[in-house]
């Protein structure tokens, strides 16, 4: 099983800061099959990124994607009042597809 | 467009039983891989299983806490998916979720809630 590990668990920024969260894998995440998703209280995750760094249909491009083997990283440009929120990351190369426990970005 | 629709949620006394539903739309559901993800109250997100589409064998995987009691089920007639749910534990609450992959990424449903409790 891939256990993927996000860092920090919260960071605190503010509105018009530059967010970067952190997934790194067990092992090699092949072909960049590895996700991006967004979680307000109350809401099912929002796609933000796939295939590592492909922007998902209405995703602002503020949010960006990268990395590849077992270290990715999302990254958000300059953070708007909206984007606080939990993030998670998933791999989907190898059954059981597996989930980081979340990066809690809130406002400082 | 896609869509699709969990039903069939509920409150169940633990050791008890549901079915869950989930009905697709907006792509060929009989090609599509399905998969299963829950997120129990205030807790991160948790994969359940997967199954594949008829022509890939139909297949299924399950992750570890909960191979042997669900089982995951599909109708292509009524572009339907199915997760049968058994030996309900009280840490089996959480939102049930169905995910496909497509050309643009992981579509969602919205969810159903099981909640176990005596």
């Amino acid at each position: 099983e891939i256990v993927l590990t996000q860092s920090p668990g919260t960071l605190s920024l503010s509105p018009g800061e530059r967010a970067t969260l952190s997934c790194r894998a067990s092992q090699s995440v092949s072909s960049s099959y590895l996700a991006w998703y967004q979680q307000k209280p109350g809401q099912a995750p929002r796609l933000l990124i796939y295939g590592a760094s492909s922007r998902a249909t209405g995703i602002p491009d503020r949010f960006s994607g990268s990395g590849s083997g077992t270290d990715f990283t999302l990254t958000i440009s300059r953070l708007e009042p909206e984007d606080f929120a939990v993030y998670y990351c998933q791999q989907y190369d190898s059954s059981p597809y597996t989930f980081g426990r979340g990066t809690k970005l809130e406002i400082k | 467009e896609v869509q699709l629709v969990e039903s069939g949620g509920g409150l169940v006394k633990p050791g008890g039983s549901l079915r869950l539903s989930c009905t697709a739309s907006g792509f060929t559901f009989s090609n599509a891989w399905m998969n299963w993800v829950r997120q129990a109250p205030g807790k991160g997100l948790e994969w359940v299983g997967r199954i594949k589409s008829k022509t890939d064998g139909g297949t299924t995987d399950y992750a570890a806490p909960v191979k042997g009691r669900f089982t995951i089920s599909r109708d292509d007639s009524k572009n339907t998916l199915y997760l049968q749910v058994n030996s309900l534990q009280t840490e089996d609450t959480a939102v049930y979720y169905c995910l496909w992959f497509g050309g643009s990424g992981w579509y969602w449903g919205q969810g159903t809630l099981v909640t176990v409790s005596s």
